[in-house]
């Protein structure tokens, strides 16, 4: 009965691979995300769905797309893995209204690039 | 200046202690505050949100000072299972008429209590 989920928890890979971790809330949330947590323990915004109309894109290389086949459900597909892609990338939801602010946090997914 | 910055410690504290955090954000048209708990190799969880007139939760209580554009929070008697990284939270700019959980995170203050 995890409220937000995804999966891999560990993802290990090569350079120059492309990856997918997905995600998924059943908390009936209208918001997710994708933040991405780097080796300074930076917590930062990469994208946000509002069901599943993106509505945040912040400075993301293109190789990173995010795909939403319904709002509770938000994939991150991450083409040509570069070693910079090392990080903890969680994704998170939100309500509605008031609430709107307040993220519930997956588990992360840590990603290491070799 | 950075959007939201704060004292990374780490804070070692024996348990039983008050200890302070301070947080200094610079987007004077930020309207919504918070607390996060980061626990190690955990996902940050919202620990409470920080209200204008100050607001208490327990053994935590949070400061905003709008015109300082500084946010506080404060712990009495620390516990040993308050050892976390705690970050500061400021909503960043609109998007499409509504901030929608544009979060700008802080790098976080990591506090130790020891018995």
């Amino acid at each position: 009965d995890t409220a937000v989920s995804q999966t891999p928890k560990y993802l290990v890979t090569q350079m120059g691979n492309d990856k997918s971790i997905k995600c998924e809330q059943n908390l009936g949330h209208d918001t997710m995300y994708w933040y991405k947590q780097d080796s300074k323990k930076f917590l930062k915004i990469m994208f946000s769905y509002n069901n599943k109309e993106l509505i945040i894109n912040e400075t993301v290389p293109n190789r990173f797309s995010p795909k939403s086949p319904d709002k509770a459900h938000l994939n991150l597909h991450i083409n040509s893995l570069e070693l910079g892609d090392s990080a903890v990338y969680f994704c998170a939801s939100s309500p509605a209204g008031t609430g709107r602010e307040k993220l519930f946090f997956g588990s992360g997914t840590q990603l290491s690039v070799l | 200046r950075k959007e939201v910055e704060q004292d990374p410690g780490p804070f070692n504290v024996p348990e039983g202690a008050t200890v302070a955090f301070n947080c200094t954000y610079s987007n004077s048209a930020s309207q919504s505050f918070f607390w996060y708990r980061q626990d190690c190799r955990k996902e940050p969880k919202l620990l409470m949100s920080v209200y204008s007139s100050g607001n208490e939760d327990g053994r935590f209580t949070a400061q905003l000072n709008r015109a300082s554009q500084y946010i506080s929070l404060l712990i009495r008697d620390s516990k040993l299972s308050d050892s976390a990284t705690y970050l500061c939270v400021v909503n960043g700019p609109a998007y499409y008429g509504g901030s929608q959980g544009n979060l700008i995170f802080g790098k976080g203050t990591k506090l130790s209590v020891k018995p």
